[in-house]
């Protein structure tokens, strides 16, 4: 059965700094993963989605995503976090046939000046 | 192109009661989902529709029921509604039923039961 890991439920850095938002997956058949991103009394918004095509997947407002079998790893990063990416992180698998997507616990992630 | 909508955004019920909450798909999706998003419960899958049919359901006891209508909007209902319901409830749509497929997710119906 499909998981996700989200090590960290709570991350805060500088403005400026390098993002880091840690996934790990488990899934006994080469997965469908996603980031969605939600802002404070809002829906989900999809981030980024890994389909195979490319281990590095480029997102939305500046966030990619790194696919590591080896690791079974889906970290997200950013390179100059943003006040505006303040917000929680949600890492996905998609189960397959089954239609359904697999939720991480979630990370909130802090921007201070 | 509108994205998926959700009705009402809040709802405030009493235990006992039920529930009726509404999401229209973007347009051309055929699938929606249900989630719930409980405090300290994260993100649960609820239901699948597809073409009218259920095709999956979570873990949630039968009291949570809904249904698809032929112009593929859904209605997701909670009978006997108890205070644990309290939650957002999102709605998504994908394009098709391929499990691949991405998601895209409505803003939500928050939920209360006092």
């Amino acid at each position: 059965a499909q998981s996700v890991t989200q090590l960290g439920s709570h991350v805060s850095v500088s403005e400026g700094a390098l993002v880091l938002l840690r996934c790990n997956y488990s899934s006994s058949v080469p997965p469908y993963l996603f980031w969605y991103v939600q802002y404070p009394n809002q829906g989900l918004q999809l981030l980024l989605k890994y389909t195979s095509a490319a281990t590095l997947v480029k997102g939305i407002n500046g966030f990619e995503a790194e696919f590591k079998k080896s690791e079974t790893s889906f970290h997200l990063t950013k390179p100059s976090a943003h006040m505006s990416d303040a917000a929680e992180y949600f890492c996905a698998v998609s189960d397959g046939g089954y239609n359904k997507l697999i939720f991480g616990a979630g990370t909130r992630l802090a921007v201070h000046p | 192109e509108a994205g998926v909508t959700q009705s009402p955004t809040h709802l405030i019920k009493t235990r006992g009661q039920q529930a009726t909450l509404r999401c229209s798909p973007i347009s051309g999706h055929t699938s929606v989902y249900w989630y719930q998003q409980a405090l300290g419960l994260g993100l649960q899958f609820l239901l699948w529709y597809d073409e009218g049919e259920e095709r999956n359901r979570g873990n949630f006891p039968p009291r949570f029921s809904g249904r698809q209508f032929p112009n593929y909007s859904s209605e997701l209902n909670v009978n006997a509604l108890e205070l644990e319901d309290s939650a957002l409830y999102l709605c998504a749509s994908s394009l098709a039923r391929e499990g691949t497929d991405t998601q895209y997710f409505g803003p939500g119906t928050r939920l209360t039961v006092l």
